[in-house]
Order: C-alpha cells, then structure tokens, then sequence
C-alpha cells in the first residue's frame, strides 16, 4: 500500500468557519508534511512532522492549525480563512526526513473561502 | 537562498524524445527530485539523483551536475499522457534540509 488518503477531496467555507482537513497514510512512514498550492504554481512547504512531532512551521499563519494524533494521521485544522487562501491543500508522507527518500502525497484537497 | 529554474512550457510530439532543464542555487546540496504532476492531481515521483550522472527508469531517465548546478528529465518515447507539470526538486544540506521545487515545466504532448 503505497497511497496516502486525504478528506475532504473539496471544501467550501466561509471565513468565520472552523473546519479541518485530514490525512492518512499506512506505509509505515514517520515524516509528514502539510503542503499549499495555488493554480500554476509549485507546492510550497506549510508544516513538517517527524516522529509525530513538529519540526518545521514555515512562518504560517495561526489559523492554519496543524496536529498529528498519532504516526499515521496528520490533521489541519483550519478557522477564520481569508480568500486568499483557498488553493490545492497537499498531504505527503516519507519513510524518514532525511535525504533520499521520496515524498508520497495524497490527492489533495481543493478549498475554496468565501 | 534558494532559486531553481525551469522553463515554463514545452512541447513535443508523440513518439518524440524531449528533455527538461534545471538549474538550481540552493543552500548546499543534498539531492535532486524529480515529479509528474498532471492538472488536478498529486505530484508522483519520477526520479532522485544525488550523486553525478545518469539514472535510467525505462523511458524516463534524471542527470545530474552538483558542480553546474544542473540537472534535466529525459522523457523518450513520448505518450499523450506525457502531458503534465514536471517539477523539479532540490533538498538542501543544512538546517532541517527541507525540498525545494521550482515552478515546473508544463509539457504539452500532441498526436
């Protein structure tokens, strides 16, 4: 099983909503990442867990709330968005964070703010 | 800082061979990689290099040069569902070594 799932596939929320995206991957991997990316553009790293624990918060913005209960799930929780987030939400999975081993990622989820 | 550089678009015919360029200026090198992504859907791993030279996975094969700062995807034998963004990566060597990918070449195959 090489698939990293993510749900919802789309999400619609206005600005004052609380909601979240979830994660989950079952290769035993111990790195997970949280990933952005707007229409024509590359993926642009959010969040880094290893060991389930954060390592990497690239300056994002506190209503982007990131959690993994467990080392195969990673959440994101999400409130009071702006529009100019919404954008393809990318979660991806490594056996380790450390050279070599590739990223997995999982469909994404496509969130539109209104 | 970290600048990679790819062109932007490309096209080539079925059949055909076609090859995407990258450059890159990174705090230091720990590997180069290399993904598909087709419109609407996740990236998908092609290739790594980290070492000098040429990597071979059937009809797709990676170069590197660590000392050019260079490397390029060699698609041969081109198929329709060639077509997509092909983003290439590079991973630094110091803080948390987090991957970088640069803007992608989105390549256009036709019949």
């Amino acid at each position: 099983d090489t698939e990293v799932t993510q749900t919802p596939k789309h999400l619609v929320m206005g600005m004052t909503n609380k909601k979240s995206l979830k994660c989950e991957q079952h290769m035993g991997h111990r790195a997970m990442y949280w990933y952005k990316q707007k229409a024509k553009k590359p993926p642009e790293l959010m969040f880094v867990y290893s060991y389930e624990k954060l390592s990497i918060n690239e300056s994002v913005p506190s209503r982007f709330s990131p959690e993994c209960p467990n080392s195969s799930l990673l959440n994101l929780h999400l409130h009071a968005l702006q529009p100019e987030d919404s954008a393809l939400y990318l979660c991806a999975s490594s056996q380790d964070y450390t050279s070599g081993y590739e990223q997995y990622f999982g469909p994404g989820t496509r969130l539109t703010v209104t | 800082g970290q600048n990679i550089d790819q062109p932007t678009e490309m096209t080539a015919t079925e059949g055909a061979i076609v090859q995407i360029n990258c450059t890159y200026q990174t705090s230091g090198f720990n590997g180069l990689f290399w993904y598909q992504q087709h419109a609407g859907e996740a990236p998908t791993f092609l290739s790594y290099n980290v070492l000098d030279g040429l990597e071979e996975k059937g009809r797709f094969s990676s170069f590197l040069s660590r000392s050019k700062g260079y490397s390029y995807l060699l698609l041969k034998e081109l198929q329709m569902k060639d077509s997509a963004s092909y983003l290439c990566a590079v991973r630094g060597d110091t803080g948390f070594q987090k991957l970088v990918f640069g803007t992608g070449t989105r390549l256009l195959v036709s019949p």
